[in-house]
């Protein structure tokens, strides 16, 4: 049973980067075959917003202008997330999840909370 | 709008059905035999309940079923207990990056 855990600072200043490492336990990063980040605002819907293969390819919400970058570390069962040029917009409960293909999300984190917050 | 759209709330009687519709094009619900539900209660992750459109994981109830007719979705709640309120959120592949994966969401409130 594989299971997800996110970590990262749970308060970010304006204008800087949010970032985020999830680590995979249980199987393997290389069984996704794809990994994604999901944020949810507070009293607000999910919003999908970055994902990658295991293989390194990787797709972004377009919306996002550029500011996120995800990557994938085989060697640590992890893949990571970026943000830059936060704004109070950006603070959600960000969840990673594995996506077994065709936006089947079979695996979650737990989901931390993030604070855009000077 | 580019998310797929939902009823915001839907409520039922314990033991009553009720359904939660997806409503998206022919370039994403209808296009694609790809459909997920997810139910999400307060505080927790969300959990997928349906995949590819009527798909069951196991562990989930039979009381929960998916279908799709033409660009729309649904996911029935049969029996429903009390344990079924929850938000829950559709999910479809998509033509293009830029349309979000996700529905709307829809409250289920059992009264």
């Amino acid at each position: 049973q594989v299971q997800l855990q996110e970590s990262g600072p749970g308060l970010v200043r304006p204008s800087g980067t949010l970032s985020l490492t999830c680590v995979v336990s249980g199987g393997s990063i290389s069984s996704g075959p794809w990994w994604s980040w999901v944020r949810q605002p507070p009293g607000k819907g999910l919003e999908w917003i970055a994902e990658i293969h295991h293989t390194g390819t990787n797709k972004y919400k377009p919306s996002l202008n550029g500011r996120v970058t995800i990557s994938v570390d085989t060697s640590k069962n992890q893949f990571s997330l970026e943000l830059t040029s936060v704004t109070a917009a950006d603070t959600a409960v960000y969840y990673c999840a594995r996506d077994r293909g065709w936006k089947k999300y079979d695996a979650w984190g737990q989901g931390t909370l993030v604070t855009v917050s000077s | 709008q580019s998310a797929l759209t939902q009823p915001a709330s839907v409520s039922g009687s314990p033991g009553q059905s009720i359904t939660i519709s997806c409503t998206g094009t022919s370039s994403d619900v209808g296009g694609y035999n790809y459909v997920s539900w997810y139910q999400q209660h307060p505080g927790k992750a969300p959990k997928l309940m349906i995949s590819e459109v009527s798909n069951r994981p196991s562990g989930v109830p039979d009381r929960f079923s998916g279908s799709k007719s033409g660009n729309t979705a649904s996911l029935t709640i049969s029996g429903l207990q009390a344990e079924d309120e929850a938000d829950y959120y559709c999910a479809s592949q998509r033509s293009t990056t830029s349309l979000d994966v996700f529905g709307t969401g829809t409250k289920v409130t059992v009264l």
